[in-house]
């Protein structure tokens, strides 16, 4: 079966680090990129952030540049989210996702990840 | 958002409805669409990419188009298991960024 299994996030402070697992299964990992997406509370999809198939590309929103690292380990299969200076509006449900293109062409985001809660508060 | 979405829309079961997505040429005018379902409290599921094709398992009574910068989702013979949060995606080429529309509720009378 072809899947995401998310782990990390948690209650954090404002200032602190984060750092999310995206464990991959059933598919090929390093044939694909591989994006975060977010969720705010009672808010709509936020793109994040998107590495290459062995992580020499990577782009980020202009929300989160500087702020927030993604990489991958392909013979781990799995892919990270990190941040050593969480802000309150970092607060969302992170989604890893499956990212298809066709050339230059982005499809579409087809596996997604169950999601994990991530919450800056003091 | 970038991506412009009715907040919500509804129709009896049975009938059928659309959900437009409009954008710009920088983003939709040149980009593939996608469509996703998103019920309360779990990950999106992708409905339709590039433009108008069904990924496998999705039933016909889900379509997508595209004219131009605007998109288009429709669903036929609605269901009450319809109900849910659809968003739109696009790639923007001057941002080089992924863009979601703002969302939109169905609500199945």
């Amino acid at each position: 079966e072809v899947q995401l299994l998310q782990s990390g996030g948690g209650l954090l402070q404002p200032g602190g680090s984060l750092r999310l697992s995206c464990a991959a299964s059933g598919f090929a990992f390093s044939n694909y990129p591989m994006s975060w997406v977010r969720q705010p509370p009672g808010k709509g999809l936020e793109w994040v952030s998107t590495i290459g198939y062995n992580g020499d590309y990577t782009n980020y929103a202009d929300s989160v540049k500087g702020q927030f690292t993604i990489s991958r380990d392909n013979s781990k299969n799995t892919l990270y989210l990190q941040s050593h200076s969480l802000r309150v509006e970092d607060t969302a449900v992170y989604y890893c996702a499956r990212d298809t293109w066709t050339g230059t062409d982005h499809d579409a985001y087809d596996i997604w990840g169950q999601g994990t809660v991530v919450t800056v508060a003091s | 958002s970038v991506l412009t979405q009715p907040p919500s829309v509804s129709a009896a079961p049975g009938q059928k409805v659309t959900i437009s997505c409009s954008g710009s040429s920088s983003n939709i005018g040149n980009s593939f669409v996608s469509w996703y379902q998103q019920f309360p409290g779990t990950a999106p599921k992708l409905l339709i990419y590039d433009n108008d094709k069904r990924p496998s398992g999705i039933p016909d009574r889900f379509s997508g188009s595209k004219s131009g910068t605007s998109a288009t989702l429709g669903i036929i013979g609605l269901q009450t298991g319809d109900e849910a949060d659809y968003y739109c995606g696009t790639w923007d080429a001057s941002l080089s960024a992924e863009l979601f529309g703002g969302g939109t509720k169905l609500t199945v009378l």
